[in-house]
């Protein structure tokens, strides 16, 4: 069974600072792909970040990155130079080898920016 | 380009009432999964659709069923409706089921409330 855990339920950070986003994943699939989504107040999620098993690199999208560390099976989402419009519910999920597309959701993490 | 569409965005609906919800997924997308996102919580797994047959299926009860038409949009129903059936129900398209490709790129949601 897959399993995805994010142990900070709440977090806050300054305008214009780095925040670190912690993931932690369970899978017995030797090849997965991770992915980061960012939901607003308005419910609607939003695609981040994706990270397969295999990548050489860390994923990077503009002020996103990941923090891939595979033996510690961690995946942290890396937000630099926050802005207000930053503050949202971050979810982090995996997506293993299987050919049924579904993917794990962790229970998420409230961000909140301050001015 | 037209993103995920989801119909009606909310819902009221009494105990035992049955009730469709309805998807249409960005052009040249063949796979629709359904979520369910209790208040609070991640999003859970209910259906994937792929090529309009069903390739997966999370923890519901068979009061919950699910189809794909051949332009690839898609209903979920839920029958005799319990309170616990109050949640956001999240729609996703991708491209395919695995790997990068499956990608899912979420609609706006159907707020259901079940009273």
């Amino acid at each position: 069974a897959q399993k995805i855990t994010q142990t900070q339920p709440g977090m806050f950070v300054q305008e214009k600072e780095a925040v670190t986003l912690d993931c932690t994943y369970d899978t017995s699939d030797p090849s997965y792909g991770l992915f980061w989504y960012k939901q607003p107040s308005s419910g609607e999620m939003i695609f981040l970040i994706y990270q397969g098993s295999y990548d050489q690199q860390n994923a990077t999208e503009g002020r996103y990155s990941l923090n891939f560390q595979k033996a510690r099976k961690s995946a942290n989402l890396v937000i630099s130079a926050s802005q207000l419009g930053d503050s949202a519910m971050y979810f982090c999920a995996v997506h293993g080898s299987g050919n049924t597309g579904k993917l794990i959701f962790g229970q998420g993490t409230t961000l909140q920016v301050k001015p | 380009d037209a993103g995920v569409t989801q119909s009606p965005t909310h819902l009221i609906k009494t105990r035992g009432q049955q009730v469709t919800l309805r998807c249409s997924p960005i052009s040249g997308h063949k796979s629709v999964s359904w979520y369910q996102q209790v208040l609070g919580q991640g999003p859970q797994f209910i259906f994937q659709y792929y090529e309009k047959e069903e390739r997966g299926r999370g923890n519901f009860p068979d009061r919950f069923s699910a189809r794909q038409f051949p332009n690839y949009s898609s209903e979920l129903n839920v029958n005799a409706l319990l309170l616990g059936d109050s949640a956001l129900y999240l729609c996703a398209s991708s491209l395919r089921t695995s790997g990068r490709v499956n990608e899912q790129f979420f609609g706006p949601g159907t707020r259901l409330t079940v009273l």
